[in-house]
């Protein structure tokens, strides 16, 4: 079958780095993208790796190993305005999303 | 404006009864999407359509019916509703095609409550 695995919650203070990982297992594979989504809103764009490595965008980054099926988001001098829930989407013949990480930030 | 549009924003039902999601969009994209999500479940797929004569199933295609009235229009039906179909019910597009990156963009969501 096809899954993707995301810490259910990870909690962080503001001003500081903090990683949620992304572990995948789907027929085929062409990417991995995440998403944000604040309470009440909709999901939107954050990244995307189709290759193995980081990519960068401001304060946020995200990394690929596709020898590994394993992805991370990172996300630096976190702010109070992160607090929101993050998902893993793997592009296949169709977009597969994670169950979602709710990410909490402390002041 | 919006590029993704949904309606209703909110909608109460009764069980059995037959209702209609509607999603417009703006983007000129071919690909469109509906997703539901629950709490602690994510999105998952219901169905797809990569252009107006292309429709997909997803994975809980039970339940549920789509059309395809135009490029920009993608309609959700629920034939006779249940209340274990109460969810977020998410439209989205995107524009591009196999092999190459995918962006989504949703639209602002159906909350959905059958009684």
């Amino acid at each position: 079958g096809q899954s993707l695995e995301q810490p259910s919650e990870v909690t962080a203070v503001e001003g500081a780095i903090v990683q949620i990982n992304c572990t995948y297992q789907t027929s085929g594979f062409y990417g991995l993208s995440w998403y944000q989504q604040h309470d009440g809103g909709a999901p939107t764009f954050l990244s995307y790796n189709a290759l193995d490595g980081l990519e960068e965008t401001g304060r946020f980054s995200s990394f690929l190993s596709r020898s590994d099926s394993y992805g991370y988001l990172l996300l630096q001098e976190l702010q109070m305005k992160d607090s929101a829930s993050y998902f893993c989407a793997v592009r296949d013949d169709k977009i597969i999303f994670g169950k979602g990480t709710r990410l909490h930030i402390l002041p | 404006d919006a590029d993704v549009t949904q309606t209703p924003r909110n909608r109460i039902t009764k069980t059995g009864k037959r209702i209609m999601l509607e999603c417009s969009q703006t983007k000129g994209h071919d690909r469109m999407y509906w997703y539901r999500q629950d709490p602690g479940l994510g999105l998952r797929l219901i169905y797809y359509s990569f252009d107006v004569k292309d429709i997909n199933k997803g994975e809980i295609s039970d339940g549920y019916s789509v059309s395809r009235q135009a490029q920009a229009k993608f309609s959700l039906s629920l034939e006779s509703a249940i209340p274990n179909q109460t969810a977020l019910y998410f439209c989205a597009t995107s524009d591009a095609g196999q092999g190459a990156g995918e962006t989504q963009y949703f639209g602002p969501g159906t909350r959905l409550l059958v009684l």
